[in-house]
């Protein structure tokens, strides 16, 4: 059964830069049936896409968030991470890493999340 | 590119039936038959509910129906239980792989 579980940092100050690790166990992050992504939601909000992963490497952001946002991958570690920098109290939220099956050569929905952790931004 | 639109609330009694829509543009909804919705009740991680418009994982009960007019997609919700009292969100590819979600739809069943 696969898993993911998310590690973050738990309390941010402003401008500092949030490392999120997401580690897959039942699965591979080298898979070439899979893209691995990162989504976000406020406090009693609705849910934000920010970013893909594919095994190649090559990773997809959303467009509002493309400037501060970094997702890699380690398959040595089966893991893949999300850095986003400058944060403000706007980026409070749980985050949470969740699996995309390859469809049509693309990616379109989430199958499989991880319980999401919370990351408060708060001076 | 905005979030596609939800109507905050929707409400029904049991073994009612009960439809939430998702509004998005030709860009997102109306251009791709890439649509999700995903149901997540308090503290808990979203579960697809229904992908790729009207198909549905494994699991998932054939009382969750989906489909798309235009460019408004629908989550329909038949026979209502208890347990499906939850927040909904729909989500569409909308292009150079990007992906977009709704506001989400807080359902109450009476």
């Amino acid at each position: 059964q696969l898993q993911l579980q998310e590690s973050g940092p738990g309390l941010l100050k402003p401008s500092e830069t949030l490392s999120l690790t997401c580690t897959v166990s039942g699965g591979s992050i080298s898979s070439r049936s899979y893209y691995w992504g990162c989504i976000r939601q406020p406090p009693g909000e609705g849910l934000e896409w920010i970013g893909t992963l594919y095994y190649s490497g090559n990773a997809y952001i959303n467009p509002s968030l493309n400037s501060r946002v970094t997702i890699s991958g380690d398959t040595s570690r089966n893991q893949f991470s999300l850095k986003l920098s400058s944060v403000t109290v706007a980026d409070t939220a749980v985050y949470y890493c969740a699996r995309a099956i390859v469809r049509s050569s693309g990616w379109y929905h989430f199958d499989y999340w991880g319980q999401g952790t919370l990351v408060t931004v708060s001076s | 590119q905005s979030a596609l639109t939800q109507p905050p609330s929707a409400s029904g009694s049991p073994g009612q039936s009960v439809t939430i829509s998702c509004t998005g543009t030709s860009s997102d909804v109306g251009g791709y038959n890439y649509v999700s919705w995903y149901q997540q009740h308090p503290g808990k991680a979203p579960k697809v509910m229904i992908y790729e418009v009207r198909k549905r994982p494994s699991g998932v009960p054939d009382r969750f129906s989906g489909s798309k007019s235009g460019n408004t997609a629908s989550l329909t919700v038949s026979g209502l239980q208890a347990e499906d009292e939850a927040d909904y969100y729909c989500s569409s590819y909308a292009g150079n792989n990007n992906l977009l979600f709704g506001g989400g739809t807080k359902l109450t069943v009476l």
